[in-house]
């Protein structure tokens, strides 16, 4: 079964360092989220992206975030000077066209110190 | 916007009894609602959803109600068993659009054995 793989699972950086998390939706999708999850709370909205540009975005999505698509396979969240209140889960999302089901992959546990 | 409240955010009951979570969203132009699991330490996995031309959908002991003129929705657990303990999200979409899930705040089900 095809499902959203998420790489790495675990990333422990640096107050102030930079994180790129990536993720590999499905391959016929065609609508690309992250979402981010702190934890014991909801799951939280943070950008979605189509036809290779910036759809939709959270007011968490400032200037510090940027997503990019590469290539034809790869979707990737970047996180320029990370802070401390950005530990959390991050999880990517994709969607085929027209339909309404998302997939979810196991997520990035991101953890700044 | 879209908003999605969820009810209990707490929620025990023994094994073999029935569980019920309800959302209530704001936004009458949702009409895709589908319905996530998480298991400790993993990615939202879609266990069931509904689409808006339909009042109830079922699946084995998982159930789902609408009602779109209260804009209200509801899973319905029955026979419950020890694996099916998890925080379960509702959420809420406008399917065709790149606009993104919201989602509700999460429900912590235990189920005792």
């Amino acid at each position: 079964e095809p499902e959203v793989t998420q790489t790495p699972s675990h990333q422990v950086t640096q107050m102030g360092q930079e994180v790129i998390l990536r993720c590999v939706p499905i391959s016929n999708h065609l609508y690309f989220y992250w979402y981010r999850q702190i934890l014991g709370q909801k799951v939280e909205f943070l950008v979605s992206f189509y036809n290779n540009e910036i759809s939709e975005k959270s007011e968490i999505f400032d200037d510090q975030f940027s997503v990019e698509r590469p290539d034809g396979s790869n979707f990737t969240l970047k996180i320029r000077s990370t802070k401390l209140e950005d530990s959390a889960m991050y999880f990517c999302a994709s969607r085929a066209q027209g339909a309404g089901e998302a997939f979810f992959g196991q997520g990035t546990r991101l953890t700044v110190v | 916007g879209e908003n999605v409240e969820q009810h209990p955010s707490t929620l025990s009951v023994q094994e073999g009894d029935s569980a019920v979570i309800k959302c209530t969203y704001s936004d009458s132009a949702s009409n895709y609602f589908p319905w996530y699991k998480q298991e400790l330490g993993k990615g939202p996995q879609l266990i069931i959803d509904i689409r808006s031309n339909v009042g109830e959908k079922k699946d084995q002991r998982i159930a789902v109600t609408l009602n779109k003129t209260a804009k209200h929705f509801s899973l319905h657990i029955t026979e419950t068993q020890p694996e099916d303990s998890a925080v379960y999200f509702c959420a809420a979409f406008l399917s065709g659009s790149a606009r993104q899930l919201t989602f509700g705040s999460g429900t912590q089900l235990t189920v005792l054995p």
